[in-house]
């Protein structure tokens, strides 16, 4: 069976602070990717990040940074230095080969403070 | 610029009223998708398309219906058997549908019932 978790519902941070969300997935498929999505006020999920299973590289995007590790099936997303800007709802997905399905996590609603 | 087109933004619906969401692509992709979004619930598989003529049922399609005609069209109606349809509703298309590239959103309807 396959499942996202992000037992984080929701955080507030003051700007410039730091911050991490959490994700962690259950999948019995040894090849999936996973993604994390960005949907703000207006509704568009927007695209963060994609990684493949083989790839257990972190990844740094200007102030965003991710973290897989397969030892603890997590791919947790961090923002350096927030901004009102990031104030948002976070999702975690994991696509399984074959699966016709994103399996979506609950999200986290973010909330910077200025 | 290519992208998901998702009409109209919001929607009222009487009770007992079957009521039709518009998605429309130009990305030509060939798969497409369409989730409900409820508050804490994250998002949810209602039906898919991978070619034309051709679709399946989700983890919740009781209560509504689809087609797909042409390629860049995917409509959802909401039939009168969906007894809380009052979500919000993406559509989403991929490229290969589950081989990893992940999904582009639209910017999603918001359907409530009156």
């Amino acid at each position: 069976a396959q499942k996202v978790t992000q037992a984080q519902t929701e955080i507030s941070v003051v700007e410039k602070e730091d911050v991490t969300l959490d994700c962690v997935y259950e999948t019995r498929d040894t090849t999936y990717y996973l993604f994390w999505y960005k949907q703000p006020p207006s509704g568009e999920l927007v695209f963060l990040i994609r990684r493949n299973s083989f790839d257990e590289q972190n990844e740094i995007s200007g102030r965003y940074s991710w973290n897989f590790q397969k030892s603890t099936s997590s791919f947790n997303f961090t923002i350096t230095a927030s901004q009102v800007v990031d104030s948002a709802v976070y999702f975690c997905a994991l696509d399984q080969t074959g699966a016709n399905n994103l399996f979506f996590g609950t999200g986290t609603r973010l909330t910077v403070i200025p | 610029d290519g992208g998901i087109t998702q009409s109209p933004k919001y929607l009222f619906r009487k009770e007992g009223q079957n009521v039709t969401l518009s998605c429309e692509q130009n990305l030509n992709h060939d798969a497409m998708y369409w989730y409900r979004q409820d508050p804490g619930q994250g998002l949810r598989l209602i039906y898919y398309s991978q070619i034309v003529n051709d679709f399946q049922k989700g983890d919740i399609a009781e209560g509504y219906s689809v087609s797909r005609e042409k390629k860049e069209s995917f409509p959802l109606t909401v039939t009168s058997a969906q007894k809380n349809p009052t979500a919000f509703y993406l559509c989403a298309s991929s490229i290969d549908g589950g081989q990893g590239h992940g999904y582009t959103f639209g910017s999603g309807t918001r359907l409530t019932v009156v």
